[in-house]
Formats: C-alpha cells, structure tokens, sequence
C-alpha cells in the first residue's frame, strides 16, 4: 500500500489527452510538499518528467504538464503518442517517512 | 554527461549479506545528495535511504533500518550500499539516484542492478 494512491492503469488512443492522478494527504502532498513525476519505459530506469509539481526539464515535452492542488497533483500527457506507453510514478516528501512514491501508473496507448 | 553506474548486485541467501556501490561521472560529486531507490520484480518504486552531499546526515526507510548502511567517499566520486541481514522481500533491482538542484527531484538514475534473495 503506497502512501501517494495511483490509479493502476489508464489508456489512450494516439493523439488523446490522459491525465494520471497522484492523491497524497495533510502529511505530504497536502503539507506543501513538492511533487514530481517519473517515467519509466520498459525495461529501463526511471526518468524525471516533471519536478516541482508542473516544471519540466529540458528536453521533455511540452506535451507533459503537472498541476497540484491541495492533497493531489495530475499528471497530463496530450496529444498521446505510442512511445507514451510506460509506467508513470509521481514522488513527494512525507513528514514522518520522507521520499514517498505512488504506487505507478501503467499508461497503454490504444 | 553525467553518469551513474551501479554494480555489486547478484544471488545471496537470506541472511547474507551484499554490497551495493554506484560510480559517478560527468559532474562534482561531492556537491550532490545521493539516495538509493529499489523496485522488487513488476511492483513499484520504494525509497530505500538518503545521504547528505558531505555524507553527514543519512535517512533510511523503515523497512532497511538496522540493517542497510548508506555511505560514500567523495575521493572516489562512489556511492555505497552495504545491506546485511537481507531477506527474501529486498529482492529488487536497486537504483543509485541523484538528487539534483531542480527542487531536490531525482534528476539522474543509473541503470541499476539486480539483488536476489533467495536459498
């Protein structure tokens, strides 16, 4: 049982918008915590996607953007892609068990 | 480029014991906060334990305290792992991650390596 909640799955067809939510609690995301995201192709380690709740590092996408409000964050990816389809995972601090992870999300793109 | 590169991973019986080291390159070392993250087989990504940039300050997860040590030397731009008492659920790839300047994210990842527990 991870401490920040993710849907298991979502899918897509090419060209949609998905969006993966990230609900956390008063202890993390709610304390003002940051949130980030992760995205984890298969077979292969995970790469920062958004940090800071909705920045993105150089040479990720615009077509990935993050939000938060109150105790969750979302996770938008538009204009769905085949090469989408991996594994997300969002990431915040907690106050009694520090780095937290969701439990990730699997994205299928149709 | 910066570049992490974990090795030390393989089979060990429970009980047993492993060390875990992560090579950096491609940036000052001794500037970055380091952390372990491990992913059992097809689950998800659990934080194993953080250490400060001077190697000061160290955090584990509750479920490796007492028996995991995080440490590093700077001289040798490595970070380490050394895990005792190690038990069929720390089977997991673990993964060496630097946590960077954007918002203390972890930035960079390495590859990482597999540990298996198992009689």
């Amino acid at each position: 049982q991870s401490v920040l909640t993710q849907p298991p799955s979502v899918s897509g067809a090419p060209g949609q918008r998905v969006t993966i939510s990230c609900t956390g609690s008063s202890s993390n995301i709610g304390a003002g915590y940051d949130v980030h995201w992760y995205q984890q192709l298969p077979g292969t380690a995970p790469k920062l996607l958004i940090y800071g709740n909705s920045n993105r590092p150089s040479g990720v996408p615009d077509r990935f953007s993050g939000s938060k409000s109150g105790t969750s964050a979302s996770l938008a990816i538009t204009g769905l892609q085949a090469e989408d389809e991996a594994d997300y995972y969002c990431q915040s601090y907690d106050s009694s068990l520090r780095e937290v992870f969701g439990g990730g999300t699997k994205l299928t793109v149709l | 480029e910066v570049q992490l590169v974990e090795s030390g991973g393989g089979l060990v019986q429970p009980g047993g014991s492993l060390r875990l080291s992560c090579a950096a390159s491609g940036f000052t070392f001794s500037s970055y906060e380091m952390n372990w993250v491990r992913q059992a087989p097809g689950k998800g990504l659990e934080w194993v334990s953080y250490i400060s940039s001077s190697g000061s300050t160290i955090y584990y997860a509750d479920s490796v305290k007492g028996r995991f040590t995080i440490s590093r030397d700077n001289a040798k731009n490595s970070l380490y792992l050394q895990m005792n008492s190690l038990r069929a659920e720390d089977t997991a790839v673990y993964y060496c991650a630097r946590e960077g300047e954007l918002l203390s994210s972890f930035d960079y990842w390495g590859q990482g390596t597999l540990v298996t527990v198992s009689s």
